[in-house]
């Protein structure tokens, strides 16, 4: 199966502070990637799809400037979670698609999970 | 609006069966998955339907109804490494995932 990686793990940061996390295709090329924000004992959020070479597409209620998504090449997509508070915290999980796989199946990094203190 | 149900919390006894079930009312529908998701992991792919019917992959076996908006998601010979959430997501006619709050599935021994 096609494989993400995501990084850091786990991440603990001042509030104020911003943070960047990684999400990578390592054995496939992704157009579009989707950002997820999961808080404890609740389901998968959207936040945003991430589009290589363009605007990423923000959630209603997601702010744009706040969640800064970039994704300039294929197999990378970043996350920056800009001046964060404790509010922020939760686990961050990005997924992206097989190209070409009828069933659209996603495939998830393992998450970050990000402590603002 | 689009809605996805399910039990919040099941229990099970190891080597049993469990079927957890999910209702669903979204605008259109292109497909069903069944994700596993262990506590402070990401999810992973268990099962996609787009018909009706039953799709049967090893201990784990997915079921579709279209007509009833139902599906269930049946698990045989219960190990304790099942113990974990089962998240349901359907994809809308605009094929956007809507997901499921998670079902807790707990085995006990």
């Amino acid at each position: 199966g096609a494989v993400v990686s995501q990084h850091p793990s786990w991440v603990i940061c001042k509030s104020g502070t911003s943070v960047k996390i990684e999400c990578r295709s390592l054995d496939f090329q992704a157009t579009t990637m989707f950002w997820y924000r999961q808080f404890p004992k609740q389901s998968l959020m959207l936040m945003a799809t991430s589009n290589e070479g363009s605007k990423a597409t923000y959630e209603q209620g997601v702010e744009k400037d706040k969640f800064l998504i970039n994704h300039a090449s294929l197999t990378l997509s970043t996350l920056t979670v800009t001046s964060a508070h404790p509010e922020d915290s939760s686990f961050y999980i990005c997924s992206a698609k097989l190209p070409g796989l009828a069933s659209g199946e996603l495939f998830f990094g393992e998450g970050s999970r990000l402590t603002v203190l | 609006g689009q809605n996805i149900d399910q039990p919040t919390e099941m229990t099970a006894t190891e080597g049993a069966i469990v079927q957890i079930n999910c209702t669903y009312q979204t605008s259109g529908f292109n497909g069903l998955f069944w994700y596993q998701q262990h506590a402070g992991e990401a999810p992973t792919f268990l099962s996609y339907n787009v018909l009706d019917g039953l799709e049967e992959k090893g201990r784990f076996s997915s079921f579709l109804s279209r007509s009833k908006g139902y599906s269930y998601l049946l698990l045989k010979e219960l190990q304790m490494k099942d113990s974990a959430s089962y998240l349901c997501a359907v994809k809308d006619s605009n094929y956007q995932l809507i997901w499921g709050a998670g079902t807790k599935l707990i085995i006990k021994p």
